[in-house]
């Protein structure tokens, strides 16, 4: 059983550029949450995607968007990028409806820094 | 707006010792609470979590004590050993409208535990 695998683990990106993170989900998990995570800061949600759509969203602006493959993959897209968007991004995968009674697995990340 | 609040911010504890760290909420609807490790440069990781219609649960060395009344719950690690020098995360989940849940996370604990 693979965990859950994200790519890159780093990456460096200019004021205004945009990114696309990426993330396979755990064999036998369906849905797929985003969580960003500030230095020093615990990981606030963005959002998650069931179904290959949106199943919910936090308090981010619409400048970071994802999608969801039917394998169950997603991207992380972050447009227009700004200094303050430089975080370890985390994905983390789930059974739909059960991650509350399982919990999500987290994968390690990807440390982007906005210069 | 910060709905889960932990402390303290870091802690120092002999080894054998008991480490304790604590969480507060305000939101009646988070129906799930769990705990997460995190070790540098890795995913958070679920430890253990609990319900609130539970006052207390063991694992191994971790305890939850809950108090639904006063919203506050806490993880003890008992004989605390210096490979649990992590960083950790209290978290409140909710249902997203389609059927998915998020978690809030607290600002977390940074635990060292020394010999």
């Amino acid at each position: 059983e693979t965990g859950v695998t994200q790519s890159p683990t780093h990456l460096i990106k200019t004021r205004g550029q945009q990114v696309t993170l990426r993330c396979s989900s755990q064999s036998g998990h369906n849905t797929v949450s985003w969580y960003q995570q500030a230095l020093g800061q615990g990981p606030q949600f963005i959002f998650q995607y069931y179904r290959e759509e949106e199943n919910g969203r936090g308090n981010f602006p619409p400048r970071f968007s994802g999608l969801q493959f039917p394998n169950y993959s997603s991207e992380l897209n972050v447009n227009a990028l700004e200094l303050d968007d430089s975080a370890l991004y985390l994905c983390a995968s789930s059974s739909h409806g059960g991650g509350n009674t399982y919990g999500y697995t987290f994968g390690s990340g990807t440390r982007l820094t906005v210069v | 707006q910060q709905q889960v609040k932990q402390s303290p911010q870091s802690l120092i504890v002999q080894k054998g010792g008991i480490s304790i760290i604590n969480c507060a909420y305000e939101n009646t609807a988070f129906d799930y609470f769990p705990w997460y490790q995190q070790f540098p440069g890795k995913g958070p990781a679920l430890l253990i979590a609990i319900r609130p219609d539970v006052s207390e649960k063991k694992e191994g060395r971790f305890t939850i004590s809950f108090n639904k009344s006063a919203k506050q719950f806490s993880l003890h690690i008992m004989d605390s050993q210096p490979g649990d020098s992590a960083t950790y995360f209290c978290a409140a989940s909710t249902w997203l409208t389609g059927g998915g849940n998020k978690l809030t996370f607290g600002t977390g604990t940074q635990l060292k535990v020394e010999l």
